[in-house]
């Protein structure tokens, strides 16, 4: 049973243009959220994280939004670099329990030139 | 430099050994994880470890032992019971429990 689920296993943005991942959540008792990046052979780099009492999160050129009714959320990259071409996840974690997280599979992002 | 280091990053195994990743961390932080990641999936947590001298089973434990002797080392065993054992394997860390956790680099188990 995927609790966090990311249905784009791919995305390809020009360089340049706004970059948006989706992750879906089916745990109600989610409370806090994650963006991780991974480069191949490497372990993931923390992003950027909302928790549920807010609706948006902004950090230089990624910000994240919660709509917690669609237990949905998205990452947006603006605008989105070659560098930026990596794997990303999107994770969930219940009160209290901010280190067992739940990851989705992944959306590969190519940015193209 | 402060981080988590894992070794080796590739590893490879004959069917039925078992086989020890390492995990060491100068962070100073309380707890530990192990993840996998399969091709196609998210990263599903194996064992975690709150405290030195205590750890708890993730969600894929069967066929996995670990160790939580010092505060720094966290290996993990891949035994001959894992059926599945060839997956790309992720040691994290956090300040404690309700921190944000760093990853190490990762290790490849492949069986020969």
């Amino acid at each position: 049973d995927q609790q966090v689920k990311q249905n784009s296993p791919s995305l390809s943005v020009q360089e340049g243009r706004i970059s948006i991942l989706n992750c879906d959540y089916t745990n109600s008792m989610f409370d806090y959220f994650l963006w991780y990046k991974k480069y191949p052979a490497e372990g993931p780099t923390f992003l950027i994280s909302i928790s549920s009492i807010k609706d948006k999160n902004e950090d230089g050129r990624f910000t994240v939004f919660l709509n917690k009714s669609a237990k949905h959320l998205s990452l947006h990259i603006v605008p989105s670099q070659p560098g930026d071409s990596a794997v990303y996840f999107c994770a969930a974690s219940g009160t209290g329990t901010a280190s067992k997280l739940t990851f989705g599979t992944g959306t590969r992002l190519q940015v193209t030139l | 430099d402060g981080g988590i280091t894992q070794s080796p990053k590739y590893l490879f195994r004959k069917e039925g050994q078992n086989v020890t990743l390492s995990c060491e961390q100068n962070l100073n932080h309380d707890a530990m994880y192990w993840y996998r990641q399969d091709p196609g999936q998210g990263l599903r947590l194996i064992y975690y470890s709150q405290i030195v001298n205590d750890f708890q089973k993730g969600d894929i434990a069967e066929g996995y032992s670990v160790s939580r002797e010092k505060k720094e080392s966290f290996p993990l065993t891949v035994t001959s019971a894992q059926k599945n054992p060839t997956a790309f394997y992720l040691c994290a860390s956090s300040i404690d429990w309700t921190a944000d956790i760093s990853f190490g680099d990762g290790t490849r188990l492949s069986i020969l």
